[in-house]
């Protein structure tokens, strides 16, 4: 069974760093593309970014570039999400999802993990 | 940046009836569109990929149709499981820029 696993809720102060994770089973994680999307009420669902865990390719939304770092480590199938220098607007909840490619070459999120609330707040 | 809009924001409905929610992208995207559907406090599920193609175990209650720049999801018969949000997302080509509208609201 496919499944993905997130780190639990955090509590933040802005400025400080954070890394969540999302540790996935019970597939090759090595060759599956892991989504990160920020979900926040305002915003609805965001795009951003995903990272390839067989070469650590990664691809940043223009609008979380610079915002975020997105990486990986094969050796426990785990995928992270970085921040250096938190804001009260990162304040969200953060899913990854992994990226399944169709025959017909179109691509979906096909499960996700349960989702990690960030609060940012002094 | 391809934009993604859905109508209505807000449904309400009941069980039994037939509802449709629609998608529009600013420019042609083919048929890379996918639907999901969110309860509160949970995940997203993938219902529909590639604007018509049921992901396995939804019912076939949901249909998706739709080319280019319009698209839709149709429940010919809601039940009471159908609550939550709805959104689409485009996958079309850039892999840094996949967006989802910004979602529809179903209340039973």
């Amino acid at each position: 069974e496919v499944q993905l696993v997130q780190s639990g809720a955090e509590v933040k102060k802005p400025g400080e760093s954070l890394k969540i994770s999302c540790e996935g089973s019970g597939y090759n994680f090595a060759k599956y593309w892991i989504g990160w999307v920020r979900q926040t009420p305002e915003k609805g669902l965001e795009w951003m970014g995903l990272i390839f865990p067989g070469d650590s390719d990664t691809r940043y939304s223009p609008a979380f570039e610079g915002r975020v770092t997105i990486s990986a480590d094969i050796s426990i199938s785990t995928v992270y999400l970085h921040w250096n220098n938190l804001k009260a607007s990162d304040t969200a909840t953060f899913f990854c999802a992994r990226r399944e490619i169709g025959a017909s070459g179109h691509d979906s999120l096909d499960f996700w993990g349960q989702g990690t609330m960030v609060i940012v707040s002094s | 940046d391809i934009q993604m809009t859905q109508s209505p924001s807000s449904l309400s409905a009941s069980v039994g009836d037939r509802v449709t929610i629609t998608c529009r992208a600013t420019q042609s995207i083919s048929t890379h569109l996918n639907w999901y559907h969110q309860k509160p406090g949970k995940a997203p599920k993938l219902l529909i990929y590639a604007t018509s193609k049921l992901q396995s175990g939804v019912p076939a209650r949901f249909s998706g149709s739709g080319f280019g720049t319009d698209f839709n999801i149709t429940v010919s018969s809601l039940q009471p499981e159908d609550f939550g949000s709805y959104f689409c997302q485009q996958t079309y080509r850039d892999l840094s820029l996949h967006t989802f509208g910004q979602g529809t609201r179903l209340t039973i």
